[in-house]
């Protein structure tokens, strides 16, 4: 059982939106933590998509983006794409854990 | 450009002990906090533990999964972070990762990761 919640999986077709949640506690996203967040296409290692809750690395196009709010934060994809089939994963830090956490990971498919 | 090797996984026994190790490149390894994650055939990714630079204080925090078996150090001489795993169980199988940290606490660079097989 993971301290941050995400779905199992989402799908969408190319071109359309979708948005994967990731949903902690007062002790962690709702304690203000950073929110980061990974692809990981199969077989190869995780690559870091977003961080600090909005911000994108370089070379991370725009049509993706992160949000905060409350005690969920959420990763969003519009235009998708076939190259966004993935698996994406939340992390922040714990206070009461005194740990980083992750989500459990959701398998994004390109329908 | 950042590299990350991670080597010293393969096959043990239960209740015997690897020691992983991570050479980096292309920065500058002595101001970097460094990183340990794990993820198990079919799993998701799951942190161990983290070392900070000797500039800010060197200590390591660990994961509960980690904590009492796992010991994290790095030789800067060497660019090179540690981690002793003891103990082992089948349930430590899994690709290990070692990471760089960012200043905001994000995993920044990922190396390809080592592969630890717990079994008899």
């Amino acid at each position: 059982q993971s301290v941050l919640t995400q779905p199992p999986s989402v799908s969408g077709a190319p071109g359309q939106s979708v948005t994967i949640s990731c949903t902690g506690s007062s002790s962690n996203i709702g304690a203000n933590y950073n929110v980061h967040w990974y692809q990981q296409v199969p077989g190869t290692a995780p690559k870091l998509l977003i961080y600090s809750d909005t911000n994108r690395p370089l070379g991370v196009p725009d049509r993706i983006s992160g949000s905060k709010s409350g005690t969920s934060a959420s990763l969003a994809f519009t235009g998708l794409q076939a190259e966004d089939e993935a698996d994406y994963y939340c992390q922040s830090f714990d206070a009461s854990l005194n740990s980083w956490v992750f989500g459990g990971g959701t398998k994004l498919t390109v329908l | 450009e950042v590299q990350l090797v991670e080597s010293g996984g393969g096959l043990v026994k239960p209740g015997g002990s690897l020691r992983l190790s991570c050479a980096g490149s292309g920065f500058t390894f002595s101001h970097a906090w460094m990183t340990w994650v794990r993820q198990a055939p079919g799993k998701g990714l799951e942190w161990l533990g983290r070392i900070k630079s000797k500039i800010d204080g060197g200590t390591v925090d660990y994961a509960a999964p980690a904590k009492g078996r796992f010991s994290i150090s790095r030789d800067d001489s060497k660019n090179t972070v540690y981690m002793q795993m003891n103990s082992l169980k089948t349930e430590d199988t899994a690709l290990y990762y070692c990471i760089t940290v960012s200043l905001e606490g994000a995993l920044e660079n990922w190396g390809q990761g080592t592969l630890v097989t717990v079994s008899s």
